[in-house]
């Protein structure tokens, strides 16, 4: 089983849409990333969390640390939201420190 | 630099061939990560720098690969005697300091194919 586990693995939505995309760790972390990735293009961290909830701007990120759970959201979805989305967890602790472990990502395509 | 900066971008070689990949972190920025993503593969980790030191690098998957820092700054990850298997594009990034709650900020990543 792989330490950091993402679903779905692909999602289709249409435009305008809810979206919401899990990861689940089994690790213990000190804090988690969401990334995007564009086809052929470079990797952007959307947010890094450690506890609670962030807000930037339609994407919402969420995480239960004693759950070992976090969500992506995304509001009022739209086609230029297409891209791979990453969850990564850093690690805890000792020499390990900083290291991120990757999630297998989530295809999201958003269709006008 | 305004961003992390990874040259060359595309890399093409013959099996065998020894490779160097560099990367140009962000100014200022004490931590430095190489990661890899495979085709078909998610992205896995290589090896983490703070400073000039390695604390962690139980990510090389094997003694042909090796990586240095100087100065604190640039890093380049060597590969010798390049396998198809490492085909891949290599991914660099950095942060204020492994300790922070600053994010990573990837660079554009070098596209290795070995022939």
């Amino acid at each position: 089983k792989n330490e950091v586990e993402q679903s779905p693995q692909n999602l289709t939505a249409q435009e305008g849409e809810f979206i919401t995309i899990n990861c689940s760790y089994s690790v213990g972390i000190s804090a988690l990333h969401w990334l995007q990735q564009h086809p052929g293009g470079g990797i952007v961290s959307l947010f890094m969390l450690s506890s609670g909830k962030k807000k930037h701007g339609r994407l919402i990120a969420t995480i239960n640390i004693q759950e070992k759970h976090s969500s992506l959201h995304i509001t009022a979805s739209h086609p230029r939201d297409s891209a791979v989305y990453i969850c990564a967890v850093r690690n805890a602790g000792g020499t390990s420190y900083g290291k991120l472990t990757f999630g297998q990502g989530t295809i999201l395509t958003v269709h006008p | 630099g305004a961003g992390v900066s990874q040259s060359p971008s595309n890399k093409v070689t013959e099996k065998g061939k020894d490779v160097e990949l560099r990367c140009d972190p962000i100014s200022g920025h004490t931590a430095l990560y190489w990661y890899r993503q495979s085709l078909g593969q998610g992205l896995e980790f290589l090896i983490y720098f703070q400073g000039n030191s390695a604390p962690d690098k139980s990510g090389l998957p094997s003694d042909r690969f090796s990586a240095e820092r100087t100065g604190g700054s640039v890093s380049t990850l060597t590969i010798q005697r390049t396998q198809q298997e490492d085909s891949a594009v290599y991914l660099c990034a950095s942060s204020s300091s492994v300790w922070s709650t600053d994010t990573q900020y990837f660079g554009p990543g070098t596209r290795l194919t070995v022939l």
